[in-house]
């Protein structure tokens, strides 16, 4: 079982603030990274789903990098907006195996 | 296309009492299928994983069992529930080992 964590916990913005976090994720044997948004009363659904160094994706205001070399991705949320407001989970594999989540970022965007 | 259904949405059973979530998939052959529990702080935790009808690995030893009785059915199960079974359990599939998953609307179990 691998060791992916996310930071911060929970974050608070404005609408209109622009925000970002943290998924870590050892770098050995990598082979892939995930992003999903896991809104209330709904199932988690995918964002991106990483897997090159350097990679960069993007849907909307959200994007995501990835640095597999030191072990970690970012996503960016630009211009937040209530509707924005979720868990954005982060997930890893080494080839052949099972995903493996962090704990998760608990979004919260205030009108 | 493909569909997830997983139920009962919620449910409350006494302790002591046997449990059986169900989770069937549509649309697909052969699916990597899967039990995640939300954990406090944990993010999603695997229970259990299946690679084909009968073959089930666990990943944490508990008080619970899965069972893959048809290609794309999945069953979550317990013989006597405790307390700490609660939570909210979800069925997800994936087209291979490690690929995208794809979850069901969850399960809010409470123990009582």
């Amino acid at each position: 079982i691998l060791n992916v964590e996310q930071s911060p916990q929970s974050l608070h913005v404005q609408e209109g603030d622009s925000t970002n976090f943290t998924c870590s994720f050892p770098s050995s044997n990598f082979y892939a990274l995930h992003w999903y948004r896991w809104e209330t009363a709904k199932s988690p659904e995918a964002l991106f789903v990483m897997t090159l160094n350097g990679d960069e994706k993007k849907k909307g205001r959200i994007s995501a990098t990835l640095n597999t070399k030191e072990g970690y991705s970012y996503l960016y949320i630009k211009g937040s907006q209530p509707e924005d407001s979720a868990t954005y989970l982060c997930a890893s594999n080494n080839a052949g195996n099972m995903l493996t989540f962090g704990g998760g970022t608990r979004l919260m965007v205030k009108p | 296309s493909q569909t997830i259904h997983q139920w009962p949405a919620t449910l409350v059973q006494p302790v002591g009492s046997p449990l059986s979530l169900e989770c069937t998939v549509e649309g697909t052959s052969n699916p990597n299928l899967y039990w995640y529990r939300q954990a406090a702080g944990r993010g999603l935790q695997l229970l259990f994983y299946s690679v084909g009808i009968g073959q089930i690995s666990s990943e944490v030893p508990q008080n619970l069992s899965a069972s893959r009785p048809q290609d794309r059915q999945f069953i979550l199960s317990s013989k006597k529930l405790l307390l700490s079974d609660s939570g909210f359990y979800l069925c997800a599939w994936s087209e291979f080992t490690g690929g995208e998953a794809f979850f069901g609307q969850g399960t809010r179990l409470t123990v009582v």
